[in-house]
């Protein structure tokens, strides 16, 4: 079936560093996707989104690129710090599906001090 | 501000037993989302519900059901926990609109059954 995954479960990125955390993707008809926070003990927060119809979207030090040709989506973070440590999801969106999200498995981003 | 809570925070149970998980948001929302979230696979929609007294299931609804009686409350029930149901569980809300940004998530309750 159709499916969210991600390449790397955990990186490891010096403070200072910009971070890139992959996104793999399979349903061709998703309409948008979203990237999540998740701190420890805390529920997933919105971060940014991207429609289908785009190729890059910006936000403070966030960025996310979304490459249909070969089904990948990407979470840029520029000059990465403590308080990025997470786990990031990405999940995508098929609008005439009731807006269901399908979640991948979470990448785990640690920034070194 | 806007605002998902969850009754517990953290919930220990015994195999066999009833186990009440409850939801309540703020913000007026007509969806309302359970999910269980494991590691290495993400969160896995559990049932989901668009107004009150209605629910859906979800992609993983063996062993539970819920409850929406108030618009703002949305109840999971494990009707005889099991192990196999040891998992965090998180609560969402939106509003009908859709926009992407508005899908708030509860704190989680991470349930331990022994």
């Amino acid at each position: 079936g159709e499916s969210v995954g991600l390449h790397l479960p955990t990186l490891s990125v010096q403070e200072g560093d910009n971070s890139i955390i992959n996104c793999a993707y399979s349903n061709s008809a998703s309409d948008y996707f979203i990237w999540y926070k998740q701190e420890s003990g805390k529920g997933p927060q919105f971060i940014i989104d991207i429609r289908s119809n785009m190729d890059k979207r910006q936000g403070q030090r966030v960025t996310v690129l979304l490459n249909k040709t070969v089904k990948h989506l990407s979470l840029q973070i520029a000059a990465t710090q403590p308080g990025d440590s997470a786990v990031y999801f990405c999940a995508e969106v098929v609008e005439n599906a009731g807006n269901m999200l399908t979640f991948g498995g979470g990448t785990r981003l640690m920034v070194k001090p | 501000d806007v605002k998902v809570t969850q009754s517990s925070r953290y919930l220990v149970k015994r195999t066999g037993e009833k186990v009440f998980l409850e939801c309540v948001q703020d913000m007026d929302h007509e969806n309302m989302f359970w999910y269980r979230q494991d590691p290495g696979l993400g969160l896995r929609l559990i049932y989901f519900s668009y107004d009150v007294k209605m629910k859906e299931k979800g992609d993983i609804p063996e062993g539970y059901s819920v409850s929406r009686e108030k618009k703002e409350r949305f109840s999971l029930i494990l009707e005889s926990a099991s192990t196999n149901q040891t998992s965090m569980y998180l609560c969402a809300s939106r509003p009908p609109s859709g926009r992407t940004d508005t899908q708030y998530f509860g704190p989680g309750t991470r349930l331990t059954v022994l």
